[in-house]
């Protein structure tokens, strides 16, 4: 079955514009994580969705946020990008809590 | 709060024998695992660990010890498409929440 697809993969955005990243989870995945990673931190958790609700968040500002649909798929959202926004973005799916099957990520450079 | 920690670097030669260690320290704790991360791809997965003790899959065992907060990841029979990022992450799904911590990751570099 298909895997987890991000689009776009690629990305360059200048500061202060917003931008939208899609996420289509496994089918049959209801648990849709976001991570971003970067060379310095490595990957850390932004928000996951369950049933179209946010469960649980970490610790990034208001300017990162997410939503889910009712097939499942899930978008994130970054407004008045930062230079420091420069990342890998990478989303999850996982069944009943198991193992998180990863996309190929979304690359976002900021200029 | 969490921190999960492993060495940053590893060198090991080919056909060898390599551990790599993880430990962490965090609230709520439902599993760990170990992903595989090559250069510009998305993380893979590669063994899951909730009991402890040993998990063997093929050349892959992962080790846990709970009350240590540790685990390792051992990888026999080395081969040079085993230079990656390996990547130990713990699992707290507290709240009915999912959520995966990472520690920042181990290089292993294969050489003949």
């Amino acid at each position: 079955k298909a895997g987890v697809t991000q689009t776009p993969r690629y990305l360059i955005k200048t500061r202060g514009q917003q931008v939208t990243l899609s996420c289509s989870p496994i089918s049959g995945h209801r648990s849709v994580s976001w991570y971003q990673q970067t060379p310095g931190q490595g990957l850390q958790f932004l928000f996951e969705y369950f049933s179209e609700t946010q469960r649980n968040k970490g610790n990034f500002p208001g300017r990162f946020s997410g939503r889910q649909f009712s097939n499942s798929r899930s978008e994130m959202n970054v407004s008045t990008l930062e230079l420091g926004d420069s990342a890998l973005y990478l989303c999850a799916s996982s069944f009943e809590n198991t193992e998180a099957f990863f996309g190929q990520g979304t690359r976002l450079t900021v200029v | 709060g969490q921190n999960i920690d492993q060495p940053t670097e590893m060198t090991a030669t080919e056909g060898a024998i390599v551990q790599i260690n993880c430990t962490y320290q965090t609230s709520g704790f439902n599993g760990l695992f170990w992903y595989q991360q090559h250069a510009g791809e998305a993380p893979t997965f590669l063994s899951y660990n909730v009991l402890d003790g040993l998990e063997e899959k093929g050349r892959f065992s992962s080790f846990l010890s709970r009350s240590k907060g540790y685990s390792y990841l051992l990888l026999k029979e080395l081969q040079m498409k085993d230079s990656a990022s390996y990547l130990c992450a713990v699992s707290s799904s507290g709240a009915g929440s999912y959520q995966l911590t990472f520690g920042k990751g181990t290089k292993l570099s294969v050489i003949p």
